[in-house]
This record gives C-alpha cells, sequence and structure tokens, in this order.
C-alpha cells in the first residue's frame, strides 16, 4: 500500500513534443508529491512538488498534475528538448513510525529527447 | 558551494574486503539517507539518520552499517564486501524530511 507506481519505464520524444510520465499510489495519507530529474553520473534533484489541495502546478516547462480521486499524478514536460534528456522519479511522502517523514520512490523513467 | 559531499567517487573492492563511504553536509540539515541505485530498480534506501547520533534501517540495511556522529556526517560501513553490493550509491540530506532532498553526486562501488 505504500508503493508508487511509475510508467512509462522509458520515454522517447521529439524535441519540441510533449513528454508526459505517470504515477500512481493507493495509500492517502501521502501528502506531498515531488518530482526528482537525474542527469547521468549524478544525484537526483528535486525538479517541482505538488501538495494534494492543489490540482495542477506549473514551473516553466515543467507540470504536475494531480488527480486525488484517482490516485494519479503525472508530470507533463512542454517543448521538449535533448536538455531534458534524464531519468525522471516521482515520490510520495508520509508520515511514519515515530512521526518522521517517510519519501516512497517510483522506479524511475528514462527520457530520451531525439532533437 | 553549499551541498551534500561524498567520498570517494569510484571504489573497487575484492570480495570480502571493507570500506566506509563518507558523505559530509554543510546545511544544517537533521535527515540524512544513504540509498543505492541499481538499474530497473530505482533508489532503495539503506540506512537512514533524523539526527545527531541516531540512524535507522531502511529497506535493505543487510551487510552495510552507518553511523552519524557528528550532525554534518553520515558514514555507511560495508563489513564484508559482496559482488551483490557493486552498485552505485547516494548520500542525500533534508532538513525536515520530505521536502527538497539534497543528494551527493554519487560513489561508484564495484566489488569483484
Amino acid at each position: 500500500q505504500q508503493q508508487v507506481k511509475q510508467s512509462p519505464q522509458s520515454l522517447i520524444v521529439q524535441k519540441g513534443g510533449i513528454s508526459i510520465i505517470n504515477c500512481a499510489y493507493e495509500n492517502t495519507a501521502f501528502d506531498y508529491f515531488p518530482w526528482y530529474q537525474q542527469f547521468p553520473g549524478k544525484g537526483p534533484a528535486l525538479l517541482i512538488a505538488i501538495r494534494p489541495d492543489v490540482s495542477e502546478k506549473k514551473e516553466g516547462r515543467f507540470t504536475i498534475s494531480f488527480n486525488k480521486s484517482a490516485k494519479q499524478f503525472s508530470l507533463h514536460i512542454m517543448d521538449s528538448q535533448p536538455g531534458d534528456s534524464a531519468t525522471y522519479f516521482c515520490a510520495a511522502s508520509l508520515l511514519g513510525a515515530g512521526n518522521n517523514r517517510k519519501l516512497i520512490w517510483g522506479l524511475g523513467t528514462s527520457l530520451a529527447v531525439n532533437p | 558551494n553549499a551541498g551534500v559531499t561524498q567520498t570517494p567517487k569510484f571504489r573497487v573492492l575484492k570480495t570480502g574486503q571493507s570500506m566506509t563511504l563518507l558523505c559530509a553536509q554543510d546545511m544544517n540539515h537533521e535527515y540524512m539517507y544513504w540509498y543505492r541505485q541499481d538499474p530497473g530498480m530505482g533508489l532503495r534506501l539503506i540506512h537512514y539518520s533524523v539526527g545527531e547520533g541516531t540512524t535507522a534501517k531502511g529497506e535493505v540495511p543487510d551487510g552495510y552499517n552507518v553511523s552519524r556522529l557528528k550532525k554534518q556526517n553520515f558514514l555507511l560501513g560495508l563489513e564484508s564486501a559482496a559482488p551483490s553490493q557493486t552498485s552505485v550509491y547516494f548520500c542525500a540530506s533534508s532538513l525536515s524530511g520530505a521536502r527538497g532532498y539534497t543528494f551527493g553526486s554519487g560513489t561508484r562501488l564495484t566489488v569483484v
């Protein structure tokens, strides 16, 4: 019940296209949903995040869409560029045992944007 | 620059050898984490710490030990390395345990 299921595993998009990565969860206790971007040879870096009381958050070309009733959230990359080629991780956070926060990760999506 | 520093960046070990990976952060973060990343398996939490002097097990703790004697440092130890521990290891820190994990650049470990 604490899993976050991410799809697709890999994605190829043409330059200028829209990249869409989806995540689904079961546990309604999750209350914070970040996306991380990882370039080869680097650690993941926080890209954008959303709370469940908001249906959409946009930062530049990156948008999170959140559907609370369906327990799904997605990352949209508009006007995708070759520089966006990276691995993207969704995650979900909740309060765990001992009142400590836990972050549950999706398995990642490898995005390649062709020039 | 503020951030998380991991040393070493690369290491090759023979089966049975031991080593310690060092993670240092200068952001005064309370929470620190050790993850391993393997192809197709995402990020798996090995151990974590919610403050100086505390440690706790993650989802894949077997074969690893950790210590957090100082708030800014989190050490990951392998007492007897096995080929199954060949991986890329990432350290991360967080102020509150959820928002804004800051990751180091990783340690690529090969056990032969």
